[in-house]
């Protein structure tokens, strides 16, 4: 069983466009978090999530919108989708609270490619 | 403000050598490291840890030591072999609870 998993795998799409990542962690984990790969590998956290409570908002543009329906899902949506969008986008789960700093699991990653 | 300088941005070594990975963190406040594998096209992984009550900690072929000190950090492979390829991200996090990765470490092990 996949402990974290997203999808989609690929995504393809046009510039201006609107698109959402899912992600969902089976692990009982509370904490979940959005990474930010680009192309020169450089892993930058996005957002972070703790009990469907945002704790971590990071410089990102505000097209980028999270979602938490439950303390296993956390879905990413974005707005008008620019070229510097694309990346490989990686979700992450870690047990306990904020600063009880646990390792953390990522997914297998989304690859957004704008056209 | 935080910040985590990894070096050498890249690295060869023969199969059956040793490899050292080393970074330097910012924030004073920092209390866990974790090192992590990312083999191409796959999700990071996480390899080892270590938290700042400890000096040094060793899994197999994998250690990692830590000076509070000077806020530095490495990893180290001995006896390394092809599938320990991959790029490597140390990361330190501390009073904000989040992850502050350094920028990599492309390991080639050349058989």
């Amino acid at each position: 069983d996949t402990a974290v998993s997203q999808t989609p795998k690929y995504l393809v799409t046009q510039m201006g466009n609107d698109k959402s990542i899912k992600c969902e962690q089976n692990l009982g984990h509370d904490t979940m978090y959005w990474y930010k790969q680009d192309s020169k590998k450089f892993l930058k956290i996005m957002f972070s999530y703790n009990n469907k409570e945002l704790i971590i908002n990071e410089t990102v543009p505000n097209r980028f919108s999270p979602k938490s329906p439950d303390k296993a899902h956390l879905n990413l949506h974005i707005n008008s989708l620019e070229l510097g969008d694309s990346a490989v986008y990686f979700c992450a789960s870690s047990q306990g609270s904020p600063g009880t700093n646990q390792p953390q699991h990522f997914g297998d990653g989304t690859r957004l490619s704008i056209l | 403000g935080e910040n985590v300088e990894q070096h050498p941005s890249t690295l060869s070594v023969q199969e059956g050598d040793s490899a050292v990975i080393k970074c330097t963190y910012s924030d004073s406040a920092s209390n866990y490291f974790p090192w992590y594998k990312q083999e191409l096209g796959k999700r990071p992984q996480l390899i080892i840890d270590i938290r700042s009550n400890v000096g040094e900690k060793k899994d197999q072929r994998i250690a990692v030591t830590l000076n509070k000190t000077a806020k530095h950090f490495s990893l180290h492979i001995t006896e390394t072999q092809p599938e320990d390829s991959a790029v490597y991200f140390c990361a330190a996090s501390g009073r904000t609870y989040k992850y502050i990765f350094g920028t990599g470490t492309r390991l080639k092990v050349l058989a």
